[in-house]
């Protein structure tokens, strides 16, 4: 099963700071990376799926970029909001197949 | 606004009991997955369907646990019997298909169902 790794595992911010974390996969055989948001007693919303090295994909305040030859994507949150904590997952599909393997994630807190 | 649907949202039962598990996923998608959130290992998948056949339930505790899709509209996950290390958030998700390429499928997640066997 393909190992990614989400640094760091939680990360408290305060309300507009800019913040970022990173996605870690296997750079073999590489065929997308989703990005989902998960917030507190909700269920897993889908962020971003990214296909191609060097990719930038953007929605609203969020923006994430992906490098497939060295195996990672960060994830750019600028002047975060107390309605951005959540736990953020990525997640490779699973070799060939459209199964996610999805990370342990990283949870946001951003204080007011 | 589409939604895919779980019931129940909430289940305690006692070990031993069949616990069933329904998931509605959007309409006209063709694909559902069944997950288990636990904090040990976050989010791992069980199962998954596409249209409505089993493509891959590795891992899924075969001896106790069983998928089905009775129909494009149902998706079933039961547990005979239980124990209590199921215990678990169980979500299922539906897939609007490969429209936008390989790997490329976005899964929307139902709301989960909260398992506690005791």
């Amino acid at each position: 099963i393909l190992n990614v790794e989400q640094s760091p595992q939680s990360l408290h911010v305060q309300e507009g700071d800019s913040t970022n974390f990173t996605c870690s996969f296997p750079s073999s055989n590489f065929y997308a990376l989703h990005w989902y948001r998960w917030e507190t007693a909700k269920s897993p919303e889908a962020l971003f799926v990214m296909t191609l090295n060097g990719d930038e994909k953007k929605k609203g305040r969020i923006s994430a970029t992906l490098n497939t030859k060295e195996g990672y994507s960060y994830l750019y949150i600028k002047g975060s909001q107390p309605e951005d904590s959540a736990t953020y997952l990525c997640a490779p599909p699973q070799g060939g197949s459209e199964k996610l393997v999805f990370g342990k994630g990283t949870k946001l807190t951003v204080n007011p | 606004d589409a939604r895919v649907t779980q019931t129940p949202r909430d289940k305690v039962t006692e070990m031993g009991q069949e616990v069933t598990m329904r998931c509605q996923p959007i309409l006209g998608h063709n694909t559902v997955f069944w997950y288990r959130q636990t904090m040990m290992q976050g989010l791992e998948l069980l199962a998954y369907f596409r249209n409505r056949a089993p493509l891959d339930d590795s891992g899924m505790p075969k001896d106790r646990f069983s998928a089905e899709m009775p129909d494009a509209t149902l998706a079933t996950l039961k547990i005979q019997p239980s124990e209590p290390r199921d215990s678990a958030v169980y979500f299922c998700a539906s897939g609007d298909g490969l429209a936008g390429g390989p790997f490329q499928e976005t899964q929307y997640f139902g709301p989960g169902t909260r398992l506690l066997v005791l």
